[in-house]
């Protein structure tokens, strides 16, 4: 167990729809990091917050948004779904404003758009 | 864009015998970081190399660093059926310090 808790671990959803993807980080980490793991593509970095504050952008879609809260944890927004957006979507959490030493992934959110 | 090819992309071989993967790219990396992922699972972090031709033993698992810091391998000598899964490569730069996975190595020990 990484001590990072994603849900929900399983979402069908219909195309055009939209869902909220939440990510609780471990105790005490600061940042957040939203991938993204479809078949061809492997892992894609979308986005990272640290402490509430937006500190990194990948190859995040203009229908997808993110937000760190208060307390810490994040939602991944996503919307006007399509088939493509099919994939699954890892949280990870880090105390410091990198990944370069140590990062805990959470188990994902494997997302169906049908 | 900094890439991570790795290969071979498929490799499956007998329990007992050993392995070399490897993580290539054009680009520099202040450190580069080893993931296994098993289905249904996140990636878990093996190691963490940072120093040109740094070499890092776990267990029955080899990480070398190579020197110019652009590509690394992962050995593993007398594979079991637990080493199973998804090896992933994954680098970092100061100052943009997310981390860039490479595609990854599936790999299948048979029992």
């Amino acid at each position: 167990d990484s001590g990072v808790t994603q849900t929900p671990k399983h979402l069908i959803t219909a195309t055009g729809q939209r869902v909220t993807l939440r990510c609780s980080p471990r105790s005490g980490d600061l940042s957040v990091y939203w991938y993204q793991q479809s078949l061809d593509q492997g892992l894609q970095f979308l986005i990272q917050y640290y402490n509430g504050e937006e500190r990194a952008k990948g190859n995040i879609l203009e229908r997808f948004s993110a937000q760190q809260f208060p307390d810490l944890h994040s939602e991944l927004n996503l919307s006007s779904l399509e088939l493509g957006d099919s994939a699954l979507y890892f949280c990870a959490s880090s105390l410091l404003d990198s990944m370069n030493t140590e990062a805990f992934f959470g188990q994902g959110t494997r997302l169906t758009v049908v | 864009t900094q890439l991570l090819e790795q290969s071979p992309q498929f490799l499956s071989i007998q329990e007992g015998e050993n392995l070399t993967v490897y993580c290539n790219s054009s680009s520099v990396f202040s450190s580069l970081q080893w993931y296994r992922q098993e289905p249904g699972e996140g990636p878990v972090l093996l190691v963490t190399v940072v120093t040109g031709g740094e070499v890092k033993k776990l267990k029955r698992l080899t990480f070398q660093f190579g020197d110019a810091r652009k590509d690394s391998s992962l050995h593993i000598t007398a594979a079991q059926p637990g080493d199973t899964g998804l090896y992933l490569c994954a680098g970092s730069n100061f100052g943009n310090e997310k981390l860039t996975f490479g595609t990854g190595t599936r790999l299948t020990i048979i029992p």
